[in-house]
């Protein structure tokens, strides 16, 4: 079955750190990037990063820059966000997407996304 | 960064037509895309590429994008069709969301 399955939620204290996963099953991983997107509480989707499918270009939203990385890996086909000085309005449900295009070697993303999973949870509270 | 703009909500009768915009400078020249989001579930991916669409999609879904704004359209909507609705667009590395539409079907 094709899917993505986040891990690694939970509730934090104000700049603690987490890390998230993204467990991806039922097709070629490597041929796909991959991007984080997150919706905080009853409000809209947020782009967060991305990283292309070869893992060697990431991109970042201004506001997670310097703060949150991702990375991926092939053998695992798993791709992961670490999130780190966490703030309460980081607080949100984080989906994992796939890019919808597919390619071999090092490409760029097409930027749109075409599989999602089903988030993970981040409280940032004290 | 790069600013997309919807209206909080639409409504619409079934079987009518819903027509969903969202505006951005220059939109035109990106691409636009769709998502749908029924409350409580993932989004779901209904048009990319300004207007195509994903396998398993139905027919009534289409899109458009002319100058500075992307229309969703939704032909003989159905009740199943109320959801949120958000635009994307990708400018210079970043990616933009809209603010969300809630479509409602009366």
């Amino acid at each position: 079955e094709v899917q993505l399955v986040e891990s690694g939620g939970g509730l934090v204290q104000p700049g603690g750190s987490l890390r998230l996963s993204c467990a991806a099953s039922g097709f070629t991983f490597s041929r796909h990037a991959m991007s984080w997107v997150r919706q905080a509480p009853g409000k809209g989707l947020e782009w967060v990063s991305s990283i292309n499918n070869s893992g060697g270009k990431t991109y970042y939203a201004d506001l997670v820059k310097g703060r949150f990385t991702i990375s991926r890996d092939q053998f695992k086909n798993t791709v992961f966000l670490q999130v780190n000085s966490l703030r309460a309005e980081d607080t949100a449900v984080y989906y994992c997407a796939r890019d919808g295009g597919s390619c071999g070697g090092d490409c760029n993303p097409y930027w749109y996304f075409d599989l999602w999973g089903r988030g993970a949870l981040v409280t940032v509270s004290s | 960064s790069y600013e997309l703009t919807q209206s909080p909500s639409v409504s619409v009768s079934p079987g009518q037509t819903a027509s969903i915009a969202c505006s951005g400078d220059n939109l035109a020249n990106k691409h636009a895309c769709w998502y749908q989001q029924r409350p409580g579930q993932s989004p779901v991916l209904v048009i990319y590429q300004d207007n195509k669409r994903p396998s398993g999609i139905p027919e009534r879904f289409s899109g458009s994008n002319s100058g500075n704004t992307a229309t969703l359209t939704i032909s003989g909507t159905q009740a199943m069709d109320e959801a949120d609705y958000y635009c994307q667009a990708w400018d210079s590395t970043t990616v933009a969301f809209g603010g969300g539409t809630k479509l409602t079907v009366l």
